[in-house]
């Protein structure tokens, strides 16, 4: 079966602290996408990331970074010298290599950051 | 850049009554999908829709619901009969190729649903 966790449900934190979001995936495919998603209180989808199957290289973009490892299964998200304007529902995603390509999304962090 | 669009962004309709949400994916995208998320839980998939015909629906994704690309450019979703708990936001998102070669899936902005 195909499935996204993220363990986390809230997270609250103050600003300028470092924060992790966890998300752990199953799925028996070798060929796969895993994303990250922003939900802000206005509603929308919001892309941050893709990643592939065969490429674990870790990611920076400004102030954020993931980490990806195919041995635990792993799509971690840190957000570094968190803003209050980052507060939002982060949707951790897989999409297998199949014929109609869904998304499968996690069930979402939500994320306080406090001034 | 282009986008996917949805209309309306807020629909209120009494219970029974039929809606239609529609959609504009991104014009030389081939696959479409709808997505439901009811209000504070997860993005869930409702249906794929490609060449014209549905090519995967989730067990939500019963007879009440019917998709279809009437022209060239709209993709829309219709609940024959409302209930209560279609009350949710139902996102579109549109794919660029049906090969085997992933491109990314572009969800546009959402129309949330209230049915009273």
């Amino acid at each position: 079966a195909q499935k996204v966790t993220q363990a986390q449900t809230e997270i609250s934190v103050v600003e300028k602290e470092d924060v992790t979001l966890d998300c752990v995936y199953e799925t028996r495919d070798t060929t796969y996408y895993l994303f990250w998603y922003k939900q802000p209180p206005s509603g929308e989808l919001v892309f941050l990331i893709r990643r592939n199957s065969f490429d674990e290289q870790n990611e920076i973009s400004g102030r954020y970074s993931w980490n990806f490892q195919k041995s635990t299964s792993s799509f971690n998200f840190t957000i570094t010298a968190s803003q209050v304007v980052d507060s939002a529902v982060y949707f951790c995603a897989l999409i297998l290599n199949t014929g109609g390509f869904k998304t499968i999304f996690g069930a979402g962090t939500r994320l306080f950051v406090k001034a | 850049e282009p986008e996917v669009t949805q209309t309306p962004s807020h629909q209120v309709t009494q219970m029974g009554q039929e809606v239609i949400l529609r959609c504009v994916p991104i014009s030389n995208h081939l696959y479409f999908y709808w997505y439901r998320q009811i209000l504070g839980q997860k993005v869930e998939f409702l249906v794929s829709f490609y060449n014209n015909e549905i090519s995967e629906k989730s067990e939500i994704f019963d007879d009440q619901f019917s998709v279809e690309r009437p022209d060239g450019s709209n993709f829309t979703l219709k609940i024959r009969s409302t209930k209560l708990e279609d009350s949710a936001m139902y996102f579109c998102a549109s794919r660029r190729t049906s090969g085997s070669s992933y491109n990314e899936q572009f969800f546009g902005p959402g129309t949330r649903l209230t049915v009273l």
